[in-house]
């Protein structure tokens, strides 16, 4: 099955200064990559995700960028606010039958103000 | 905007009693999931269901969890005789199943404790 790797687990900015985020997945067949934020005890929320056919997409200060031959693909926030801190979990899915997500063990982004 | 809801927001448990966790997804979709998170760990895939039957589980979803969906807007997951490690945060998730649209939503989780 699919196996994703994120890092770092942690990470510390100055406000205004950027944070990237990466991710590897293993299974080739994938071709979905979202990005969740999950604030505590909140739900996860979608900021962000990316096809296989695509190699870069941005969404204002969030951009994310995607290397089908090395398999991995990353997550760049810019001009870091402090309500940008929260944990943030890439996944993987494939155009299988029910799409299920498998995600990356998070990162704990903090924003130091 | 449509969000997918669940019931109860926290629930504690004795161990080896049953529960239920209750969610209502988004009306129009068609693909819904159970997922599970550990306090402190990733999120984790148990089942998906779609069409009425489930379409793909988890290692994790074993023998002692069920899903059903009992009418048009439930989707429940039930726990027949929930383990000290069956703790965790429960998210129910949705998404259209049309088209290329994969996104999925997430409702707000429901803590599960067992004593």
């Amino acid at each position: 099955g699919e196996n994703v790797e994120q890092h770092p687990s942690t990470l510390s900015v100055q406000e205004g200064d950027s944070a990237v985020i990466k991710c590897t997945y293993s299974d080739s067949a994938s071709n979905y990559f979202p990005w969740y934020k999950q604030e505590l005890g909140k739900r996860p929320q979608l900021i962000i995700d990316i096809r296989s056919n695509v190699g870069e997409k941005k969404d204002q200060r969030i951009a994310v960028t995607l290397n089908k031959t090395a398999k991995h693909f990353s997550l760049h926030i810019t001009e870091t606010q402090p309500e940008d801190s929260a944990v943030y979990f890439c996944a993987a899915s494939f155009s299988g039958s029910a799409r299920q997500l498998t995600f990356g063990s998070g990162t704990q982004l903090t924003v130091l103000p | 905007e449509p969000e997918v809801t669940q019931t109860p927001s926290h629930q504690v448990t004795q161990m080896g009693q049953e529960v239920i966790l209750r969610c209502v997804p988004i009306s129009n979709h068609l693909y819904f999931y159970w997922y599970r998170q550990i306090l402190g760990q990733k999120v984790e895939f148990l089942v998906s269901f779609y069409n009425n039957e489930i379409s793909e589980k988890s290692e994790i979803f074993d023998d002692q969890f069920s899903v059903e969906r009992p009418d048009g807007s439930n989707f429940t997951l039930k726990i027949r005789s929930t383990k000290l490690e069956d703790s965790a945060m429960y998210f129910c998730a949705s998404r259209t199943g049309t088209g290329a649209n994969n996104e999925q939503f997430f409702g707000p989780g429901t803590r599960l404790t067992v004593l």
